[in-house]
């Protein structure tokens, strides 16, 4: 089991939709939580973080945590065709205080 | 205020050679962290430190090492390169203190070819 899953997709919606992106992890004792975003050929991007269980909103974007399903998922409203990237979820283990690990990503393409 | 800046953008080394990447954290960040990312891949976790002093090290081998200087900059040193160590390398920093002790800000990154 990878320690943090992501589908790759691509995901594609449509300009104006709700983008859904999802992410599971297997340390339970995991504290904090992140999306980055990551345009093809640069570097990833913090979008937000999470620490406790609930939503958190930021404009259009909000980050929903659930630790008991060990479960994480980040929407984005009003999809804009420059959401289109890869969307890194990002998770910092109990066992190690030091190290974030990362999903390999989901591409997500917003379709005008 | 600058971002996380690191030295080259882009190199190509050949099989056997060494490289050094350098990174500066953005000012008042103490804790610099190094990842690498290949193509289609999320960033792996390689070290973390923090006032000169290794805090973590991931699932590499002993050719790789990282250290932090006084003003926080940091070097990764990779030697005996093989084809596979063709990747992206992040450098990232962070603040001290538990609220932002793991938000991490990346730097450009630094595109290493082996040939």
């Amino acid at each position: 089991q990878k320690e943090v899953e992501q589908n790759s997709g691509p995901l594609s919606v449509p300009e104006g939709a709700i983008a859904s992106l999802n992410c599971t992890y297997s340390d339970r004792g995991s504290q904090s939580f992140f999306w980055y975003r990551q345009y093809s050929g640069k570097s990833p991007e913090l979008i937000m973080f999470i620490y406790s269980n609930g939503d958190k909103e930021d404009g259009r974007f909000t980050a929903q945590l659930n630790k008991a399903s060990q479960y994480v998922s980040l929407l984005i409203r009003d999809s804009q065709p420059s959401d289109s990237a890869t969307y890194l979820c990002a998770v910092n283990p109990q066992s190690s205080a030091s190290k974030i690990i990362f999903g390999s990503g989901t591409r997500l393409s917003i379709r005008p | 205020d600058a971002g996380v800046t690191q030295s080259p953008t882009h190199l190509i080394k050949t099989r056997g050679q060494h490289v050094t990447l350098r990174c500066s954290p953005i000012s008042g960040h103490k804790s610099v962290s190094w990842y690498q990312q290949v193509l289609g891949q999320g960033p792996q976790f390689i070290f973390q430190y923090y006032e000169k002093e290794e805090r973590g090290r991931g699932n590499f081998p002993d050719r790789f090492s990282a250290r932090q200087f006084p003003n926080y900059s940091s070097e990764l040193n990779v030697n005996a390169l093989l084809l596979g160590d063709s990747a992206l390398y992040l450098c990232a920093s962070s603040l001290p203190g538990a609220a932002g002790a793991n938000v991490l800000t990346f730097g450009a990154g630094s595109r290493l070819t082996v040939l």
